[in-house]
């Protein structure tokens, strides 16, 4: 079976320090990988999305960056953060070249910007 | 644009009563349409899905959800509802060809004993 996980959990970090989010998915091949994040009292944004190595496409511009430097593998980065960062951040996949598919979420990081 | 929109922020029931929330879309072509749940601090759980076919499709956890292509609507609704349904609901429509998906705002469901 197939699972996402994502971490860390939780994450306390100060305004200008840089930020590393790691995804990784078991159990299938050739997903497509997607960031969202979740502002407080806010329904989900996406932010980044990938449908290969390599392959990133940006939905909001911001001060975060994406790479999927494995098939399976999708980071989530920046190099200062903001106060305006903080969130719950999730990654989630989907079943590359199908049309009927649902999304998997994992359990979310909860990044506080201070 | 595509759009989701969930008019209601916040619901309030009492366990054992019937619930409906709303959930409307925007979006040109067939859409396919998603519910999940966050319980609080976790990540999303599929709850149901239409993607064609029969229009009242059924969930986990005793949902289900009617898709009305005239009102551009597919509610959420359960029969009986139970204090552990105490949950934010997300309706969500596929708007890309990497089946990326746009949220709804979500509703916050409270259960009274």
């Amino acid at each position: 079976s197939q699972t996402i996980h994502q971490w860390p959990a939780t994450l306390v970090q100060p305004v200008g320090s840089p930020l590393s989010l790691e995804c990784t998915v078991e159990g299938t091949s050739n997903p497509n990988l997607y960031w969202y994040r979740q502002a407080a009292g806010r329904g989900l944004q996406l932010l980044f999305y990938s449908v290969g190595i390599g392959q990133i496409s940006s939905e909001v511009p911001q001060n975060l960056s994406a790479s999927r430097p494995q098939d399976r593998q999708f980071i989530l980065s920046s190099k200062k953060l903001l106060l305006s960062d903080s969130g719950f951040y999730l990654c989630a996949w989907s079943r590359g070249q199908t049309m009927n598919t649902e999304a998997f979420f994992g359990q979310g990081t909860r990044l506080t910007v201070v | 644009a595509q759009s989701v929109t969930q008019p209601d922020i916040h619901i309030t029931v009492s366990e054992g009563a019937s619930l409906e929330l709303r959930c409307n879309y925007s979006y040109g072509a067939t859409p396919y349409l998603f519910w999940y749940v966050q319980s609080p601090g976790q990540g999303l759980q599929l709850l149901l899905k239409y993607f064609s076919g029969d229009t009242l499709v059924q969930g986990i956890k005793g949902f289900e959800a009617e898709f009305k292509r005239s009102q551009s609507s597919f509610n959420l609704r359960k029969p009986s509802v139970h204090w552990s349904d105490a949950a934010e609901y997300f309706c969500a429509v596929v708007t890309g060809s990497a089946r990326q998906l746009t949220f709804g705002s979500g509703t916050q469901l409270t259960v009274l004993p």
